[in-house]
Formats: structure tokens, C-alpha cells, sequence
């Protein structure tokens, strides 16, 4: 089984429409993370989270907003998603002890 | 400004031709620094992790990397290319003290039988 895990793999919605991404791990890692990927701009960070306490936007946090339920579990949720939104969103944790990031497999949003 | 660059977006060679994909990075300390290839639909796999100590990295896959502090470069190199290398390889660098990864654009490989 993997170790990090996201649901839906692909998803196509609405303008207007509240979407859920959700982020589970088996990894037992602390940190976890939201990046979206879009062509020719690599991945740029969304939020991340040190603990189910501890939420931090990240560099484009504006229009998304975070969920951490456990430490297992990290959701990135858009509010009324717009279609600048279409993208991959990757899903990542790190190890603390070795700063090493592990990656979901994306889910990839498209928004019309 | 911190940065990370990779100057070339898509590099295209012949299988079993040498691969040099190129990584630059500006920060006042050497941060950590990572390769990592994504296949095309999947996810992000690492590739190798420079911290301190050998400049020269080995990783999986048969891909290695040389830390030059002099160039603030970190440039990923394989011998001999398979067709199965064909992907997007992303360079990556966490500053120290730092809590957040950031990468670089990207660069496409392409392998031409």
C-alpha cells in the first residue's frame, strides 16, 4: 500500500462549487503539505501543517483553506473554486528527522 | 532573491547518450538540496538528497549529483540514458532553518531511441 494517499485522483467541477481534496499517510510523519503543480511553474506550496494544531499558509494560499483532522490526515479544500484552480495538487510529508519529502500521487482538478 | 533555477525546460537525448540536467540556487547559506523525477501521472519520487559532507551523490536509478558551492550548483548526471528516464525532473532545496521545500520549474526529459 502506499504511504501517502489522496482522493479523487481526478475530479472535474463547476465554477462556484466547494471541493474537498483529501490527504491520508501511513508514514507516522508530523509535517504534511499541499503544493498544486502547474506546467512550467513546478510546484508551489499551498499550506502546510507541523501538527494537528499548527497550520501555515504557504505562498499561494489565498482562495484554499486546510483541514488537518489527525495526524494522518490533511484536507485542502476550495471554498467556490474558479477555473485559474485547474491544476495538479500534490499532497507530500516530510520526515523530520532527514527533512525528506514523500509525495502522493496527485489529484488532478479541473474546473470549468 | 531566493531562488531556485533550472535553466533548461526540455532536454532531449538519444538512449544510452549522458544526461546533465542543471540546478542553480541563491541563498545566503547552502540549503539542503533534492532531486526528485516524476513520471508522467504519477507523483514525485526521490531521486537523491544532498546535506553536507561527498559532493559527489549517488542515488537511485543510476543518477548522481555533484554539489559545487563555488557555482551554487547542484547538477543531476547519468551515463548512459534509458528510454525509461523519459520525465520531468524537478531540483528542489530546503534553506536552512527553513520549514518549506521549494523547487524548481522543472526540466522534460526526452529520450529519442
Amino acid at each position: 500500500d502506499a504511504d501517502v494517499t489522496q482522493t479523487p485522483r481526478n475530479r472535474i467541477t463547476k465554477t462556484g462549487k466547494r471541493i474537498m481534496l483529501e490527504c491520508s499517510q501511513t508514514k507516522g510523519h508530523d509535517r504534511m503539505y499541499w503544493y498544486r503543480q502547474d506546467p512550467g511553474l513546478g510546484l508551489q506550496l499551498i499550506y502546510y501543517s507541523f501538527d494537528v494544531k499548527d497550520i501555515n499558509k504557504g505562498e499561494i494560499s489565498d482562495g484554499y483553506s486546510v483541514s488537518r483532522q489527525a495526524q494522518a490526515k490533511f484536507s485542502l479544500s476550495l471554498e467556490s473554486a474558479i477555473p485559474n484552480q485547474t491544476a495538479l495538487y500534490f499532497c507530500a510529508t516530510r520526515d523530520g528527522a532527514t527533512d525528506t519529502q514523500y509525495f502522493g500521487p496527485g489529484t488532478r482538478l479541473t474546473v470549468l | 532573491a531566493q531562488s531556485v533555477t533550472q535553466p533548461d525546460i526540455h532536454i532531449t537525448v538519444s538512449e544510452g547518450a549522458s544526461l546533465e540536467l542543471r540546478c542553480n540556487y541563491s541563498y545566503g547559506a547552502t540549503p539542503y538540496l533534492f532531486w526528485y523525477v516524476q513520471s508522467p501521472g504519477q507523483g514525485l519520487q526521490l531521486l537523491l538528497k544532498y546535506f553536507s559532507g561527498d559532493t559527489l551523490v549517488q542515488g537511485i536509478k543510476g543518477f548522481e549529483a555533484e554539489f559545487k558551492r563555488s557555482q551554487s550548483s547542484f547538477n543531476l548526471r547519468k551515463p548512459s540514458v534509458h528510454w525509461s528516464d523519459a520525465a520531468e525532473y524537478f531540483c528542489a532545496v530546503v534553506p536552512r532553518g527553513n520549514n518549506d521545500m521549494r523547487f524548481g520549474a522543472g526540466t522534460r526529459l526526452t529520450v529519442k531511441p
